[in-house]
Protein backbone atom coordinates (compact mmCIF):
# COMPACT_ATOMS: atom_id res chain seq x y z
CA UNK A 1 0.00 0.00 0.00
CA UNK A 2 1.01 3.41 -1.07
CA UNK A 3 1.82 5.90 1.98
CA UNK A 4 -0.13 8.05 0.44
CA UNK A 5 -3.55 7.99 -1.72
CA UNK A 6 -5.22 10.31 -3.99
CA UNK A 7 -7.67 9.53 -6.80
CA UNK A 8 -6.15 11.11 -9.44
CA UNK A 9 -9.73 10.85 -11.73
CA UNK A 10 -9.80 14.19 -13.31
CA UNK A 11 -12.43 16.33 -11.59
CA UNK A 12 -14.76 18.75 -13.88
CA UNK A 13 -17.43 21.66 -11.89
CA UNK A 14 -18.77 24.24 -13.29
CA UNK A 15 -17.38 27.82 -12.24
CA UNK A 16 -19.28 28.91 -8.53
CA UNK A 17 -18.85 25.30 -7.55
CA UNK A 18 -17.17 23.83 -4.63
CA UNK A 19 -14.22 21.29 -5.45
CA UNK A 20 -13.36 19.01 -2.86
CA UNK A 21 -10.60 16.77 -3.04
CA UNK A 22 -8.78 14.39 -0.19
CA UNK A 23 -5.99 11.94 0.30
CA UNK A 24 -5.98 9.20 2.62
CA UNK A 25 -2.69 8.02 4.07
CA UNK A 26 -0.97 4.92 5.98
CA UNK A 27 1.84 6.33 8.02
CA UNK A 28 0.20 7.48 11.55
CA UNK A 29 3.80 8.96 12.02
CA UNK A 30 2.68 12.37 9.58
CA UNK A 31 2.29 15.61 11.43
CA UNK A 32 2.60 17.68 9.05
CA UNK A 33 0.59 18.21 5.85
CA UNK A 34 0.30 20.34 2.20
CA UNK A 35 -1.37 20.98 -0.80
CA UNK A 36 0.41 21.91 -3.89
CA UNK A 37 -0.90 23.20 -7.27
CA UNK A 38 -0.01 22.72 -10.24
CA UNK A 39 -0.27 24.22 -13.72
CA UNK A 40 0.37 22.76 -16.78
CA UNK A 41 4.07 22.74 -18.05
CA UNK A 42 4.98 24.38 -14.45
CA UNK A 43 6.63 23.31 -11.13
CA UNK A 44 4.29 22.24 -8.21
CA UNK A 45 3.44 25.95 -5.57
CA UNK A 46 2.35 25.65 -2.08
CA UNK A 47 -1.10 26.64 -1.67
CA UNK A 48 -1.61 25.44 2.31
CA UNK A 49 0.43 24.08 4.94
CA UNK A 50 -1.28 22.63 8.00
CA UNK A 51 0.07 21.21 11.29
CA UNK A 52 -1.73 18.07 13.18
CA UNK A 53 -5.51 17.69 12.94
CA UNK A 54 -7.98 20.44 12.45
CA UNK A 55 -8.65 23.35 9.71
CA UNK A 56 -6.94 25.87 7.97
CA UNK A 57 -8.53 28.83 6.33
CA UNK A 58 -6.51 31.15 3.35
CA UNK A 59 -9.37 32.99 1.18
CA UNK A 60 -11.11 30.51 -0.95
CA UNK A 61 -9.22 27.93 0.18
CA UNK A 62 -9.83 25.39 3.36
CA UNK A 63 -7.49 22.70 4.61
CA UNK A 64 -8.95 20.08 7.10
CA UNK A 65 -6.71 17.11 8.43
CA UNK A 66 -8.60 14.31 10.31
CA UNK A 67 -5.52 12.35 12.27
CA UNK A 68 -7.71 9.76 13.79
CA UNK A 69 -9.13 8.65 10.29
CA UNK A 70 -5.70 9.71 8.20
CA UNK A 71 -7.63 11.85 6.09
CA UNK A 72 -7.15 15.29 4.97
CA UNK A 73 -9.13 17.60 2.59
CA UNK A 74 -8.69 20.65 0.25
CA UNK A 75 -12.17 22.62 -0.62
CA UNK A 76 -12.15 25.70 -2.51
CA UNK A 77 -14.76 27.67 -2.71
CA UNK A 78 -16.47 29.82 -5.40
CA UNK A 79 -14.44 27.75 -7.99
CA UNK A 80 -12.69 29.96 -10.95
CA UNK A 81 -11.35 29.04 -13.96
CA UNK A 82 -7.90 30.26 -13.04
CA UNK A 83 -8.41 27.22 -10.43
CA UNK A 84 -8.14 25.15 -13.16
CA UNK A 85 -4.70 22.66 -12.05
CA UNK A 86 -3.83 19.63 -10.54
CA UNK A 87 -3.78 19.57 -6.94
CA UNK A 88 -1.65 17.37 -5.10
CA UNK A 89 -1.35 16.01 -1.57
CA UNK A 90 2.08 15.78 0.58
CA UNK A 91 2.61 14.97 4.06
CA UNK A 92 5.73 14.52 6.41
CA UNK A 93 6.48 13.22 10.06
CA UNK A 94 8.40 16.13 11.13
CA UNK A 95 9.36 19.26 10.15
CA UNK A 96 10.89 20.36 7.59
CA UNK A 97 11.72 16.74 6.57
CA UNK A 98 13.36 15.72 3.60
CA UNK A 99 11.05 13.11 2.39
CA UNK A 100 7.65 14.49 1.63
CA UNK A 101 5.18 11.63 0.60
CA UNK A 102 3.41 12.83 -2.09
CA UNK A 103 0.15 11.93 -3.37
CA UNK A 104 -0.10 10.96 -7.63
CA UNK A 105 -2.45 14.56 -8.05
CA UNK A 106 -5.66 15.32 -9.06
CA UNK A 107 -6.70 17.15 -11.87
CA UNK A 108 -9.57 20.00 -11.75
CA UNK A 109 -11.12 21.86 -14.29
CA UNK A 110 -13.24 24.49 -13.81
CA UNK A 111 -15.87 25.06 -17.08
CA UNK A 112 -17.00 28.87 -16.99
CA UNK B 1 14.89 36.60 -8.78
CA UNK B 2 14.77 33.71 -11.07
CA UNK B 3 14.29 31.43 -8.25
CA UNK B 4 15.05 27.56 -9.59
CA UNK B 5 16.35 27.24 -13.02
CA UNK B 6 16.19 23.80 -15.25
CA UNK B 7 18.23 22.99 -17.91
CA UNK B 8 17.10 22.16 -20.93
CA UNK B 9 13.36 22.11 -20.81
CA UNK B 10 12.99 19.35 -23.20
CA UNK B 11 15.49 16.61 -24.16
CA UNK B 12 15.25 12.92 -26.31
CA UNK B 13 17.87 10.79 -25.87
CA UNK B 14 18.41 7.30 -27.15
CA UNK B 15 19.24 4.40 -24.79
CA UNK B 16 22.89 4.19 -23.56
CA UNK B 17 23.14 7.78 -23.86
CA UNK B 18 23.98 9.45 -20.94
CA UNK B 19 23.19 13.46 -19.77
CA UNK B 20 22.83 16.26 -17.05
CA UNK B 21 20.04 17.53 -16.50
CA UNK B 22 21.14 21.58 -14.65
CA UNK B 23 19.59 23.16 -11.28
CA UNK B 24 20.37 26.20 -10.43
CA UNK B 25 19.11 28.26 -7.85
CA UNK B 26 19.61 32.27 -6.76
CA UNK B 27 17.90 32.08 -3.26
CA UNK B 28 21.21 30.59 -1.46
CA UNK B 29 19.17 27.49 -0.16
CA UNK B 30 21.06 24.81 1.46
CA UNK B 31 18.73 21.87 0.37
CA UNK B 32 18.38 21.13 -3.09
CA UNK B 33 16.43 17.84 -4.38
CA UNK B 34 15.76 16.27 -7.75
CA UNK B 35 11.85 13.99 -8.43
CA UNK B 36 10.23 12.51 -11.32
CA UNK B 37 6.64 13.02 -12.14
CA UNK B 38 5.14 10.16 -13.72
CA UNK B 39 1.57 9.91 -14.60
CA UNK B 40 -0.36 7.47 -12.13
CA UNK B 41 2.80 7.59 -9.73
CA UNK B 42 3.16 11.08 -8.58
CA UNK B 43 6.55 12.97 -7.08
CA UNK B 44 9.23 10.48 -6.17
CA UNK B 45 12.77 11.99 -4.80
CA UNK B 46 15.55 10.64 -6.60
CA UNK B 47 18.43 12.53 -4.61
CA UNK B 48 18.95 15.51 -2.26
CA UNK B 49 21.38 17.52 -0.84
CA UNK B 50 21.11 19.41 2.41
CA UNK B 51 24.47 21.46 1.33
CA UNK B 52 28.12 21.28 -0.23
CA UNK B 53 29.27 18.39 -0.56
CA UNK B 54 26.65 16.51 0.92
CA UNK B 55 23.79 14.41 -0.93
CA UNK B 56 21.98 11.52 -0.15
CA UNK B 57 19.66 8.90 -2.01
CA UNK B 58 15.41 9.28 -2.17
CA UNK B 59 12.97 7.05 -2.99
CA UNK B 60 13.95 5.90 -6.94
CA UNK B 61 17.95 7.07 -7.07
CA UNK B 62 19.10 3.80 -9.64
CA UNK B 63 20.45 4.75 -12.77
CA UNK B 64 20.90 8.44 -11.24
CA UNK B 65 24.02 10.20 -9.92
CA UNK B 66 24.24 13.95 -8.34
CA UNK B 67 27.11 15.87 -6.85
CA UNK B 68 26.44 19.76 -4.84
CA UNK B 69 29.82 21.15 -5.51
CA UNK B 70 28.24 25.15 -4.96
CA UNK B 71 25.28 26.25 -3.25
CA UNK B 72 23.85 27.24 -6.50
CA UNK B 73 24.32 24.10 -9.07
CA UNK B 74 22.84 20.60 -8.02
CA UNK B 75 23.02 18.39 -11.25
CA UNK B 76 21.50 15.55 -11.93
CA UNK B 77 23.30 12.93 -14.18
CA UNK B 78 22.06 10.15 -16.18
CA UNK B 79 24.80 7.33 -16.59
CA UNK B 80 23.56 5.17 -19.77
CA UNK B 81 19.49 6.12 -20.20
CA UNK B 82 16.84 3.69 -20.76
CA UNK B 83 13.22 3.89 -21.56
CA UNK B 84 12.01 3.53 -18.20
CA UNK B 85 13.83 7.32 -17.55
CA UNK B 86 11.11 9.09 -19.68
CA UNK B 87 9.64 11.47 -16.93
CA UNK B 88 9.44 14.83 -16.12
CA UNK B 89 12.24 15.94 -13.79
CA UNK B 90 11.31 18.78 -11.25
CA UNK B 91 14.33 20.19 -9.21
CA UNK B 92 13.04 21.52 -5.58
CA UNK B 93 14.67 23.63 -3.06
CA UNK B 94 14.53 25.42 0.01
CA UNK B 95 16.79 27.21 2.59
CA UNK B 96 17.88 24.64 5.33
CA UNK B 97 17.01 21.28 6.53
CA UNK B 98 14.24 21.68 9.49
CA UNK B 99 12.91 24.77 7.39
CA UNK B 100 9.06 25.74 7.63
CA UNK B 101 9.17 27.63 4.47
CA UNK B 102 7.79 25.80 1.33
CA UNK B 103 9.94 23.78 -1.67
CA UNK B 104 10.31 26.06 -4.66
CA UNK B 105 10.12 23.85 -7.30
CA UNK B 106 11.62 24.71 -10.76
CA UNK B 107 9.13 23.82 -13.85
CA UNK B 108 10.61 20.72 -14.93
CA UNK B 109 12.22 18.79 -17.55
CA UNK B 110 10.71 16.74 -19.63
CA UNK B 111 12.67 14.01 -21.05
CA UNK B 112 12.42 10.94 -23.55
CA UNK B 113 14.29 7.91 -24.12
CA UNK B 114 14.08 6.03 -27.04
Amino acid sequence: QKEVEQDPGPLSVPEGAIVSLNCTYSNSAFQYFMWYRQYSRKGPELLMYTYSSGNKEDGRFTAQVDKSSKYISLFIRDSQPSDSATYLCAMSASYGNNRLAFGKGNQVVVIP
Amino acid sequence: NAGVTQTPKFQVLKTGQSMTLQCAQDMNHEYMSWYRQDPGMGLRLIHYSVGAGITDQGEVPNGYNVSRSTTEDFPLRLLSAAPSQTSVYFCASRPTQGSRSPLHFGNGTRLTVT
